[in-house]
């Protein structure tokens, strides 16, 4: 059975720094994977996705990877906001079991930007 | 693209009662999901379409539970005789597979409080 965890559950930063959460997952069948943002009482933003043949995808301050043999992905954030503040999603497409579309999540992170 | 919208945005109702949440898709998109949220935890997985099809229902979907996308479209989900334990964020999503590649939208979601 395929499982996500989040390290860590909450992490606060002063404005300005560098963060990397981290995912990983327990089966590396996938098809892919995705982050997202999910603000407080929201729906969620997708950040970035990444195709299981890939090992990186960027977008502007945002950089993520995915060592699928290892089973696990990083969310890079350069030069962190106060508006960066917000839970972020891990979530895995398996390729094999279960659903076929369904995403499987984590928990999240909860990342707190100080001014 | 006017993205992913549901409605209502919040629910409160009695125990015991039945609701039902709209869900409606980024047009030309031909998969639709059902996920739940409860505080603390990523979304989990409810039921998904492609088309009008049903194809798969998580355990999670009880009896009670029923989701309906007539035409393809627009998507209702129903839950009768309400429990406290239904009390939850329904989110909706929506996607247009090409090949391995699917990316989720997420919508707004429906906030459910069941006293």
């Amino acid at each position: 059975k395929q499982e996500v965890t989040q390290i860590p559950a909450a992490l606060s930063v002063p404005e300005g720094e560098n963060l990397v959460l981290n995912c990983s997952f327990t089966d590396s069948a996938i098809y892919n994977l995705q982050w997202f943002r999910q603000d407080p009482g929201k729906g969620l933003t997708s950040l970035l996705l990444i195709q299981s043949s890939q090992r990186e995808q960027t977008s502007g301050r945002l950089n993520a990877s995915l060592d699928k043999s290892s089973g696990r992905s990083t969310l890079y954030i350069a030069a962190s906001q106060p508006g960066d503040s917000a839970t972020y999603l891990c979530a895995v497409h398996p390729r094999y079991g279960g659903s076929q579309g369904n995403l499987i999540f984590g928990k999240g992170t909860k990342l707190s930007v100080k001014p | 693209d006017t993205g992913v919208s549901q409605n209502p945005r919040h629910k409160i109702t009695k125990r015991g009662q039945n609701v039902t949440f709209r869900c409606d898709p980024i047009s030309e998109h031909n998969r639709l999901y059902w996920y739940r949220q409860t505080l603390g935890q990523g979304p989990e997985f409810l039921t998904y379409f492609q088309n009008e099809a049903q194809l798969e229902k998580s355990r999670l979907l009880s009896d009670r539970f029923s989701a309906e996308r007539p035409k393809g479209s627009f998507s209702t989900l129903e839950i009768q005789r309400t429990e406290q334990g239904d009390s939850a964020m329904y989110l909706c999503a929506s996607s247009r597979v090409a090949g391995d590649k699917e990316t989720q939208y997420f919508g707004p979601g429906t906030r459910l409080l069941v006293l």
